[in-house]
């Protein structure tokens, strides 16, 4: 089944304590994003990435930090959170960069920073 | 400025009746593609529906439609015979062919149907 997995669905952590969450997809995709969303402000991007070892700063990507070594896996790392970063984060992917369809979200992890 | 509008925050319809959610946009790129997206409660986004600026015909599947006036520059979702399935928060979102690196949302509508 063609999907875009994100680990963990809910966390609660403290600030300043560093965290990752995980984004995987088997759908060989070239394209990932990383996405929050926040009530009143809809979904807003915080990185992309094009392929492998391209990423780049979307809208919002203060606090964050995102790597891409291989093709299917594109985490999201928080050095220091804030409870600021308290948010509902998804990840994505589609084809190429020049998509024309659907973009595939992950099911989102809801992240509580005390 | 807002690249994408979506005036209603909230819209309620009875089941089985048409809803339409509004969405207008804002570009200069001639060639963009319009998305609609549904998060039920669940939270998940489910894609509903894609219009691309040069498509002729408003994109349809199933029960959803797009109404595409590109004069207008909106891009609303109508959704026939409602059910309470569809009681979610709908966003309506643009990608910009010169800018291909992301989808821009817009703030979404909550839709309640009511038997």
């Amino acid at each position: 089944e063609a999907q875009v997995t994100q680990n963990p669905r809910y966390l609660i952590t403290v600030t300043g304590k560093k965290l990752t969450v995980t984004c995987s997809q088997n759908m060989n995709h070239e394209y990932m994003s990383w996405y929050r969303q926040d009530p009143g402000l809809g979904l807003r991007q915080i990185y992309y990435s094009m392929n492998v070892e391209v990423t780049d700063k979307g809208d919002v990507p203060e606090g964050y930090k995102v790597s891409r070594k291989e093709k299917r896996n594109f985490p999201l790392i928080l050095e220091s959170p804030s409870p600021n970063q308290t948010s509902l984060y998804f990840c994505a992917s589609a084809g190429d960069r020049a998509y024309t369809g659907e973009l595939f979200f992950g099911e989102g992890s809801r992240l509580t920073v005390l | 400025a807002q690249k994408i509008t979506q005036t209603q925050p909230g819209m309620f319809v009875q089941e089985k009746e048409a809803v339409t959610l509004d969405c207008t946009y804002d570009t200069s790129d001639p060639s963009y593609g319009l998305f609609w997206y549904k998060q039920p409660s669940s939270g998940e986004m489910i894609f509903l529906i894609y219009q691309g600026s040069y498509d002729q015909q408003n994109a349809t599947e199933g029960r959803y439609s797009l109404n595409f006036q590109k004069a207008r520059k909106s891009a609303n979702l109508v959704i026939s015979a409602s059910q309470l399935g569809d009681s979610a928060m709908y966003f309506c979102a643009m990608r910009e062919d010169y800018n291909t690196d992301k989808l821009i949302f817009g703030t979404g509508t909550r839709l309640q149907v009511f038997p």
